[in-house]
């Protein structure tokens, strides 16, 4: 079954505490992206990636880190989480680019306290 | 004036309705519009896209794009209420989906 698998689906931290949300897609995609969701704000893209070993930043960038060191899996790195950070993130991916279609993973819902 | 504005006003419809959502966009370079229906707990899954400006059928659903007015539309017929979701608007450019806010619907039995 095609999908992006994101893990893990729930995490509570603390402010300051490394952590790191693992994305992977089974679908041999080039194009692998992450995404938060905020009530009144959407969708709102965080980094990107169009192949192995290529890397940007999208909108919303600051306090995250990714990296792309194989096709499969796209990791979202927080370094020092901070309460602004709470939100619902989403990995998805896409056979060339945003002009084809999209899967997401499920999500993971982040709480930093 | 935000990329893409999309009215994130909740929207309750009776069963059998139609259902009418749009967005407006101040981005000349967007040339793909989509529509992604998000379940509750669930990722956006696509629903349709289009390339030009003119109308796109899927069943019950039609997408509408009008580039002049840098304006787009979804219809959804004889509504039922599996169709109760949130119904994002995406556009692509300069590689990366900017998305509308999102409109929650309800659909009554």
């Amino acid at each position: 079954e095609a999908q992006v698998t994101q893990n893990p689906r729930y995490l509570i931290t603390v402010t300051g505490k490394k952590l790191t949300v693992t994305c992977s897609q089974n679908m041999n995609h080039e194009y692998m992206s992450w995404y938060r969701q905020d009530p009144g704000l959407g969708l709102r893209q965080i980094y990107y990636s169009m192949n192995v070993e290529v890397t940007d930043k999208g909108d919303v960038p600051e306090g995250y880190k990714v990296s792309r060191k194989e096709k499969r899996n796209f990791p979202l790195i927080l370094e020092s989480p901070s309460p602004n950070q709470t939100s619902l993130y989403f990995c998805a991916s896409s056979l060339r680019g945003q002009y084809t279609e999209a899967f997401f993973g499920q999500g993971t819902r982040l709480t930093v306290v | 004036q935000k990329e893409v504005e999309q009215d994130p006003g909740p929207l309750s419809v009776p069963e059998g309705a139609i259902v009418s959502l749009n967005c407006t966009y101040s981005n000349s370079a967007f040339q793909y519009f989509m529509w992604y229906r998000q379940y509750s707990r669930k990722g956006p899954e696509l629903l349709m896209y289009t390339y030009s400006s003119g109308n796109k059928e899927d069943g019950r659903f039609t997408a509408q794009v009008d580039k002049s007015s840098k304006y787009i539309s979804l219809f959804i017929r004889d509504s039922q209420p599996s169709d109760s979701a949130t119904y994002l608007c995406a556009m692509d450019g300069n590689n990366r989906l900017a998305f509308g806010k999102g409109n929650q619907v309800v659909v009554i039995p």
